[in-house]
């Protein structure tokens, strides 16, 4: 099966510093990346929608100059979270569709943790 | 109204018995369907996915789609109580290239 690596697993950082998160395709070409943020007992809210190539696509309400994301290319986008603040700490998640599948599930990363002190 | 909902239960069966869980979402252009199962502290993990109206079967799970209703459920059979979980409906809309999650059900199977 398709596999989503995203690294780090968990992070701790100070606030007002900046933290990159990494999202790969280790077996598939992602033409599409989606990442998420989920807060304690909550569902995951899209946060960005990023196509190789091209800009990230942002949902209402997240600040696009605060979560930087970057597709360079077919198999890693990272998302870079600058001049983090304790509210920021939280759960991200990425995910990647197989564009060579046709229209197919997502697939997830194993998640980030983190907190910001 | 949000996009997606579902109850947020918890929703308690024994073990052994038939889980359900029901989701509604609003957008009428509404493409595929998707069922994620996520454990605390985890990531979530896809158990099935559904295209077309009607019933799919995969092993104790299955799904049910409705898109006159705009409805989507998850069967699970003979539950154990590892499928302790939350479960996620998620919604990929017809216009925009994105999957909505729904809040999430959590599920409890009692021994």
């Amino acid at each position: 099966g398709a596999v989503v690596s995203q690294h780090p697993s968990w992070v701790i950082c100070k606030s007002g510093t900046s933290v990159k998160i990494e999202c790969r395709s280790l077996d598939f070409q992602a033409t599409t990346m989606f990442w998420y943020r989920q807060f304690p007992k909550q569902s995951l809210m899209l946060m960005a929608t990023s196509n190789e190539g091209s800009k990230a696509t942002y949902e209402q309400g997240v600040e696009k100059d605060k979560f930087l994301i970057n597709h360079a290319s077919l198999t890693l986008s990272t998302l870079t979270v600058t001049s983090a603040h304790p509210e920021d700490s939280s759960f991200y998640i990425c995910s990647a569709r197989d564009g060579g599948r046709g229209d197919t599930e997502a697939f997830f990363g194993q998640g980030t943790r983190l907190t910001v002190v | 109204q949000k996009e997606v909902e579902q109850n947020s239960g918890p929703l308690s069966v024994p073990e052994g018995a038939i889980a359900s869980l029901n989701c509604t979402y609003s957008d009428r252009g509404s493409q595929s369907f998707f069922w994620y199962r996520q454990y605390s502290g985890k990531s979530p993990e896809l158990i099935m996915f559904i295209y077309s109206n009607g019933d799919k079967e995969d092993g104790r799970f299955t799904a049910q789609l409705n898109k006159a209703s705009q409805y989507v459920s998850l069967l699970i059979r003979d539950s154990q109580p590892s499928d302790s979980a939350t479960y996620l409906c998620a919604v990929r809309g017809g216009s925009y290239d994105k999957v909505i999650f729904g809040p999430g059900t959590s599920l409890s199977v009692i021994p």
